[in-house]
């Protein structure tokens, strides 16, 4: 089985301007969430989507939003960039059914720099 | 809300056996993980426990469950300079499955 792809794997933007971050979950997955990694904050949950749903969303501006579509993959986008923003972003990819496992899978990350 | 802690740094020998120690808060924790993140790259999944488990190994991997003391450990075996990487804790709770609430992380160096 593939693995979970995020493209791209490298951005460079400057501020004020928004970027849309791709996830390719593994095949099956249907639960997508991501997770912003900073030296700073290390590893903070941003959001949950399955089945083409919101089902949990951690503490970030609504600058930051996502959605699923209805083969799993998922997008984020971030808004009015800034310089805070610049942060490995993670996809992970789970079963996400109530009965199913709960490991997550993490994909390369896409790399932001905001200049 | 719940916190995850683990020590900076971890230095061994290689053939030595390196362990990796974690504190959480959450009572409510329901599974708790170990990922293993090498430069430039993601997170690798090495293993989970569920709440009620008190160990689990996994080949070269021992995890320890204190679930009174609310501390969790990763013993590598036979350390290799190839399991130098930064390693981290992870922890759920009920209702949030796949909300993961993630320790600072340890890098572990292995000398030769």
């Amino acid at each position: 089985k593939a693995g979970v792809t995020q493209t791209p794997r490298y951005l460079i933007k400057t501020r004020g301007q928004q970027v849309t971050l791709s996830c390719s979950p593994i095949s099956g997955h249907r639960s997508v969430s991501w997770y912003q990694q900073t030296p700073g904050q290390g590893l903070q949950f941003l959001f949950e989507y399955f089945s083409e749903t919101q089902r949990n969303k951690g503490n970030f501006p609504g600058r930051f939003s996502g959605r699923q579509f209805s083969n799993s993959r998922s997008e984020m986008n971030v808004s009015t960039l800034e310089l805070g923003d610049s942060a490995l972003y993670l996809c992970a990819s789970s079963p996400g059914g109530s009965t199913a496992g709960n490991e997550q899978f993490f994909g390369p990350g896409t790399r932001l720099t905001v200049l | 809300g719940e916190d995850v802690e683990q020590s900076l740094f971890l230095s061994v020998r290689e053939g030595d056996s390196s362990v990796i120690n974690c504190t959480y808060t959450d009572s409510s924790s329901t599974y708790l993980y170990w990922y293993k993140q090498e430069p430039g790259a993601g997170l690798q999944l090495l293993t989970y426990i569920f709440s009620n488990m008190d160990m689990k190994q996994d080949q070269r991997l021992t995890v320890l469950l204190n679930k009174k003391d609310k501390h969790l450990s990763l013993r590598i075996a036979d350390t290799q300079t190839g399991d130098s990487a930064i390693y981290f804790c992870a922890e759920t709770e009920s209702g949030s499955a796949r909300q993961l609430t993630f320790g600072s992380g340890t890098q572990l160096t292995v000398l030769p």
